[in-house]
């Protein structure tokens, strides 16, 4: 089955300084590779999504990369804010998620003051 | 419109009893979803029901059961509960987008413990 790494497990940045998560995946086969942002005691909730079709999408202040080749891809927040603090995973699946998701192990992101 | 609702958000069992955590969608979604999220193990996916009638393992069915009661309801079964059990589970649905990614809409969690 597919195999989810995501790293770092814990990211310190500075309020307005950019932060980036990377996740490799391996099995080729997946298609679609979605980002859940989960709050402290709150459920996951989808903040971007990009499909096997396509190598980058943006959303204001965050950015989704994929490299096919590579089995990698990674979240780039720019700007960020108090409100980023959360726990962030990264996920992959075939057949646009239908089977359901394979996810990383999560990044917790602190956004320092 | 609530989304995805799970019963009961806290629960407390000794080994060996048994218990059902429930869900129900009312967006009339036609996958469905069990995962359990364990400290620095992210989201581990035990069942899943791709559409009304059918139901599938993930990741980590072993001591688990499911029924897809009907296209709303999706029901999680600890027949004998073990203290590895001891998890938050969320319950989740999806239905394809127009670009063909089925997004996932996670209820609020249960945090079950096994004594």
């Amino acid at each position: 089955g597919e195999n989810v790494e995501q790293h770092p497990s814990t990211l310190s940045v500075q309020e307005g300084d950019s932060a980036v998560i990377k996740c490799t995946y391996s099995d080729s086969a997946s298609n679609y590779f979605p980002w859940y942002k989960q709050e402290l005691g709150k459920r996951p909730q989808l903040i971007i999504d990009i499909r096997s079709n396509v190598g980058e999408k943006k959303d204001q202040r965050i950015a989704v990369t994929l490299n096919k080749t590579a089995k990698h891809f990674s979240l780039h927040i720019t700007e960020t804010q108090p409100e980023d603090s959360a726990v962030y995973f990264c996920a992959a699946s075939m057949g646009g998620g239908a089977d359901g998701l394979t996810f990383g192990k999560g990044t917790h992101l602190i956004i320092q003051p | 419109n609530a989304g995805v609702t799970q019963t009961p958000k806290f629960q407390v069992l000794k080994t060996g009893q048994s218990m059902t955590l429930q869900c129900a969608q009312d967006m009339n979604h036609n996958s469905m979803y069990w995962y359990r999220q364990d400290p620095g193990m992210g989201l581990r996916l035990i069942y899943y029901s791709a559409s009304e009638g059918t139901t599938d393992k993930g990741e980590v069915p072993n001591g688990y059961n499911v029924s897809r009661l009907n296209k709303r309801e999706f029901s999680l079964r600890l027949e004998s509960a073990a203290p590895s059990q001891t998890s938050v589970y969320f319950c989740a649905s999806s239905a394809r987008q127009g670009n063909g990614a089925n997004v996932l809409t996670f209820g609020a969690g249960s945090r079950l413990t096994v004594l």
